[in-house]
């Protein structure tokens, strides 16, 4: 039984570094939404996906992050010269049209 | 003022216990309204989901909605040590959640 796979689990990077995140959602699901968890921190939202397109990217904090999903399945969201603060915990999650969400485990994100 | 407004605890119960958890918010445009729990280095998972002022009841935990006083609560009955956790309100609006910062819980037996 499938739910929401995010891969990697873990990743380190030196700042600087490119870094891209991998979200696989529940098969059939239509939306996808990614968000930010810091430290103590309650979830913040980046970027959501209806089918391939992104109607609401207003959580992105800045131009270094960016997103794309394909084929109405698979997301990845990308940071660019990763810095410091980037460090958290980032969450997929998926739902089908406007019913509750569902999310993964998470990538957790370590900045050197 | 944060949208969402939760408070962080911790709070310490003992086993059996009834525990009440709460969020307020600010934007009565908000549709739905969930609570998620959240065991450490693991992904949110959905325990309660309504969207009207009322309450609703699964098992051993009830949410209540008070739209007038734009408050909600999750209660907690007969509490065990395995519903140790973080708990997040969450509130939607336009598709995307908006989350309060997390109540976490110790039941200690």
């Amino acid at each position: 039984g499938a739910g929401v796979s995010q891969s990697p689990s873990n990743k380190v990077t030196e700042k600087g570094k490119d870094v891209e995140l991998r979200c696989d959602p529940i098969s059939g699901h239509t939306a996808l939404y990614w968000y930010r968890q810091r430290l103590g921190q309650g979830l913040e939202f980046l970027i959501y996906f209806q089918g391939n397109s992104a109607p609401d990217k207003s959580g992105l904090p800045s131009d270094r992050f960016s997103a794309e999903r394909t084929g109405e399945s698979v997301s990845t969201l990308t940071i660019q010269r990763t810095q410091q603060e980037d460090s958290a915990v980032y969450l997929c999650a998926s739902s089908f049209s406007n019913r509750p969400q569902h999310f993964g485990d998470g990538t957790r994100l370590s900045i050197l | 003022q944060k949208e969402v407004e939760q408070d962080p605890g911790p709070l310490s119960v003992p086993e059996g216990a009834i525990v009440s958890l709460n969020c307020t918010y600010s934007n009565s445009a908000f549709q739905y309204f969930m609570w998620y729990r959240q065991y450490s280095r693991k992904g949110p998972e959905l325990l309660m989901y309504t969207y009207s002022s009322g309450n609703k009841e699964d098992g051993r935990f009830t949410a209540q909605v008070d739209k007038s006083s734009k408050y909600i609560s999750l209660f907690i009955r007969d509490s065990q040590p395995s519903d140790s956790a973080t708990y997040l309100c969450a509130m939607s609006l336009e598709g995307k959640l908006i989350f309060g910062t997390g109540t976490r819980l110790q039941v200690f037996p």
